[in-house]
């Protein structure tokens, strides 16, 4: 069974960053993408980019560019996340999904809660 | 780019058949055989239930089935049960090279 594995829980304050780890098994990087999904509380689903760690160049979801970066080390088969200038509506709880060629999502990560609070 | 269109919910009773549907563009759904759909209970991580339109991952339930019609896809459970009750969501590939999700849509069963 293929797992993903998250950091856990952070809070943060406004304007501050957060990054947030998603270690896969190894191999992942070689033959699949590594996207990063957000849902906010009682909301749905939304993607906020994703990239194929061998290629190195990620695509961002518009909304965030500027704001969000994702890397990966492929030393440990560990994907990163980093958001910054953190707002009060980026409350939510951020999932890694590994993606397939055919751009289908087909193991999650279990999921890292964000609480921005002052 | 907005989210792909759902409704917001859909119901029925054990043994039923219900159908969630999920609309979009020509630069989406339309475009591409790249349609996806998860299932996601309270406070869980969603889980693929369909891909690429029709495709069942395996050990799923051949209850699960997905069909697309220009810019309208289409997820169909058949022989509802209890378990199946949870929010559904289909994702599609667009011509930006981007992922959109569609709103999401809450199962009821009755």
């Amino acid at each position: 069974q293929v797992q993903l594995v998250q950091s856990g829980a952070e809070v943060k304050k406004p304007g501050s960053s957060v990054k947030v780890s998603c270690k896969a098994p190894g191999g992942t990087f070689s033959n699949y993408g590594i996207s990063w999904v957000r849902q906010a509380p009682g909301q749905g689903l939304e993607w906020m980019g994703g990239f194929v760690p061998i290629f190195a160049t990620p695509n961002y979801a518009q909304r965030f560019q500027g704001r969000v970066t994702m890397t990966a080390d492929k030393s440990t088969s560990t994907a990163y996340m980093e958001l910054s200038s953190l707002r009060f509506e980026d409350t939510a709880v951020y999932y890694c999904a590994r993606e397939r060629v055919t751009k289908t999502f087909d193991h999650w990560g279990q999921g890292t809660l964000v609480t921005v609070s002052s | 780019q907005s989210a792909l269109t759902q409704p917001a919910s859909v119901s029925g009773s054990p043994g039923q058949s219900i159908t969630i549907s999920c609309t979009g563009t020509s630069s989406d759904v339309g475009g591409y055989n790249y349609v996806s759909w998860y299932q996601q209970h309270p406070g869980k991580a969603p889980k693929l239930v369909i891909y690429d339109v029709s495709n069942r991952p395996s050990g799923l339930s051949n209850r699960f089935s997905g069909s697309k019609s220009g810019n309208t896809a289409s997820l169909t459970i058949s022989g509802l049960q209890a378990e199946d009750e949870a929010d559904y969501y289909c994702s599609s590939y667009t011509s930006s090279n981007t992922r959109i999700f569609g709103g999401g849509t809450k199962l009821t069963v009755l």
